[in-house]
């Protein structure tokens, strides 16, 4: 069954670092679609980046890049230069067929980012 | 802003009560999805609708729960008998559009449920 950890439960940085968060996945799929989602305190789920598994090519976008790794079945999402408005969970989402055929999101437990003034 | 509203944001309830909440997804979008969100945890998919047919429920929808979305426009997700247990924040998520295979679910602001 697919499954996404998240194993960093929070992580706390000091504005202008760099921060990484890990996201490692299982699926069975051949064809899947991976994803990082913001949880700011306000509660709604912001949608960030969105990854092909056919295409390793990692990119950068503003202060955010990621890393797709499909030989050890990571995904990892980098913010360069942290600010404190960038403070929210961070949940890697996984979209994949179920059983049916069907496809729907299947959510890490999330890394809280705490970026200190 | 998504697009996709949910109403209400918050639902304070007594055990045994019923509860409707409504979502109202990105206008001409065919299909939607239902999510909970407990406490320290990511989303968790309940069920799926393209247009008015439901296709999808996930084992976390106990007979409790039905959701509905007559003419394929809002949906409502209703709990009957609340117990405590279904305290979370329930999600309402609207896809981009195109191909399932390759959209990408834009989430609404939730209804949190408290169950006292």
């Amino acid at each position: 069954a697919q499954k996404v950890t998240q194993a960093q439960t929070e992580i706390s940085v000091v504005e202008k670092e760099d921060v990484t968060l890990d996201c490692v996945y299982e699926t069975r799929d051949t064809t899947y679609y991976l994803f990082w989602y913001k949880q700011p305190p306000s509660g709604e789920l912001v949608f960030l980046i969105r990854r092909n598994s056919f295409d390793e090519q990692n990119e950068i976008s503003g202060r955010y890049s990621w890393n797709f790794q499909k030989s050890t079945s990571s995904f990892n999402f980098t913010i360069t230069a942290s600010q404190v408005v960038d403070s929210a969970v961070y949940f890697c989402a996984l979209s994949d067929l179920m059983d049916t055929g069907r496809r729907a999101l299947t959510f890490g437990s999330g890394t809280r980012l705490q970026v200190q003034p | 802003d998504t697009g996709v509203s949910q109403d209400p944001r918050h639902k304070i309830t007594k055990r045994g009560q019923n509860v409707t909440f409504r979502c109202d997804p990105i206008s001409e979008h065919n299909r939607l999805y239902w999510y909970r969100q407990t406490l320290g945890q990511g989303p968790e998919f309940l069920t799926y609708f393209q247009n008015e047919a439901q296709l999808e429920k996930s084992r976390l929808l106990s007979d409790r729960f039905s959701a509905e979305r007559p003419k394929g426009s809002f949906s409502t997700l209703e709990i009957q008998r609340t117990e405590q247990g279904d305290s979370a924040m329930y999600l309402c998520a609207s896809p981009s559009g195109g191909a399932p295979s390759t959209d990408t679910q834009y989430f609404g602001p939730g209804t949190r449920l408290t169950v006292l």
